[in-house]
């Protein structure tokens, strides 16, 4: 089956960093995203990723590693604003979007 | 970047009425559009998708009747929720790409339902 793994919440400070984690199991691969949802939006997109390696766009940094099915979203300097949920979200073979339930990050002053 | 939006932003309507929420791509032609339907806390579940001039693909557990998509054109898609009821009382987000399966999803910023 199709599987991804998130931790639900996490909680960081203000000015920190702060790496969510995600894996998962799938039969086939074709990319792998990362979102931003604040409550009650629609997500925006962060990332995307199909090869192996790190991706840095800014404050934010996603990660992959296709062979141990694992990828993570690195966000430096926090603000307040970054306060949302991450979710991970993979391509399968078929092209079809698989969403991870999010992580809901709290970011403390 | 490219901008999708959706109309109507929030609605509320009697049980057994029908809804239609528009989904547009402004600035690009949209040959696919997907709709997602996200409940409280739990991540966005696809409905169906739709491409340009044919009949949308929909999800297994998704009630072709019920929700009624539409993709007449290459900038507007949408979706009719029929005889609504309360349990279809959710917030619904459409997305679409300007070309290719790997080609970035822009989302629309999402209906927000509540059927009473």
């Amino acid at each position: 089956g199709q599987n991804i793994d998130q931790p639900t919440e996490m909680t960081a400070t203000e000015g920190a960093i702060v790496q969510i984690n995600c894996t998962y199991q799938t039969s086939g691969f074709n990319g792998l995203f990362w979102y931003q949802q604040h409550a009650g939006e629609a997500p925006t997109f962060l990332s995307y990723n199909v090869l192996d390696g790190l991706e840095e766009k800014g404050r934010f940094s996603s990660f992959l590693s296709r062979s141990k099915g694992y990828s993570y979203l690195l966000l430096k300097e926090l603000q307040m604003k970054d306060s949302a949920s991450y979710l991970c979200v993979f391509m399968d073979s078929n092209y079809q979007l698989i969403w991870g339930a999010g992580t809901k990050l709290i970011i403390k002053p | 970047g490219a901008v999708v939006s959706q109309h109507p932003s929030r609605v509320i309507c009697k049980s057994g009425t029908s809804v239609k929420i528009e989904c547009r791509s402004l600035d690009f032609q949209a040959t696919t559009m997907f709709w997602y339907r996200q409940f409280p806390k739990k991540s966005l579940m696809l409905m169906a998708t739709s491409n340009e001039g044919s009949k949308a693909t929909y999800e297994q557990g998704v009630e072709k009747d019920k929700f009624l998509i539409n993709h007449a054109s290459l900038t507007l898609s949408t979706l009719t929720v029929t005889s609504a009821h309360p349990e279809d009382s959710s917030f619904y987000i459409c997305s679409a790409t300007a070309g290719g399966p790997i080609e970035t999803q822009y989302f629309g910023p999402g209906t927000r339902l509540l059927v009473l």
